[in-house]
């Protein structure tokens, strides 16, 4: 079974610009959650999906935002891009809406750069 | 205020002997713990998971052991190899109205030595 992907892997861009990221999940995972990784800050959740529907939010501005499509796949968007913006950002899927034990897998990130 | 952490940044074994890292949370809401292992510019690497109602969990060489009393987990790898070294991240969730949503610690870099 494939794992989650992402896309694109590495991204280059300029501050105030905006950037899109896409995540597939593993097949039949119905959930996609998003993570922020810096070194200052580690690793820090964004936003979970699932079916479709934002479920839960971290304490990201609003520059940060996503959807989830019928497929389950799922982007995420950074618009009015700052230096602070550079990181790897992880998605997870896992089966959700979630039973006591449902585990999360990652994809290998795509990492931003702001220049 | 960090509800889940790691206070050894890092530890270094012998190859063949125990790793053993340690994790400390502060929210009792939280009812699963994941550990996952990370490479740098990769994504984390599920390993294993404990529920709160077990409290202890094996799987091969690893064996993670939870005291919801103390609040604390850890995570046994033995023998250690070389291929372990890596950075490890503990992770909870579990917290109703907050579900999908795991709590990473900063991580321990495990270094193990021929």
């Amino acid at each position: 079974k494939a794992g989650v992907t992402q896309t694109p892997r590495y991204l280059i861009k300029t501050r105030g610009q905006q950037v899109t990221l896409s995540c597939s999940p593993i097949s039949g995972h119905r959930s996609v959650s998003w993570y922020q990784q810096t070194p200052g800050q580690g690793l820090q959740f964004l936003f979970e999906y699932f079916s479709e529907t934002q479920r839960n939010k971290g304490n990201f501005p609003g520059r940060f935002s996503g959807r989830q499509f019928s497929n389950s796949r799922s982007e995420m968007n950074v618009s009015t891009l700052e230096l602070g913006d550079s990181a790897l950002y992880l998605c997870a899927s896992s089966l959700g809406p979630r039973a006591l034990t449902d585990t999360q897998y990652f994809g290998p990130g795509t990492r931003l750069t702001v220049l | 205020d960090q509800q889940v952490k790691q206070n050894s940044p890092s530890l270094s074994v012998q190859e063949g002997r125990i790793s053993i890292l340690n994790c400390d949370y502060t929210n009792s809401m939280f009812d699963y713990f994941l550990w996952y292992k990370k490479y740098p510019a990769e994504g984390p690497t599920f390993l294993i998971s404990i529920s709160s109602i077990k409290d202890k969990n094996e799987d091969g060489r690893f064996t993670v052991f939870l005291n919801k009393s103390a609040k604390h987990l850890s995570l046994h790898i033995v023998p250690s190899q070389p291929g372990d070294s890596a950075v490890y991240f503990c992770a909870a969730s579990g917290v109703p109205g907050n579900t999908g949503k795991l709590i990473f610690g900063q991580g321990t870099t495990l270094q193990v030595k021929p």
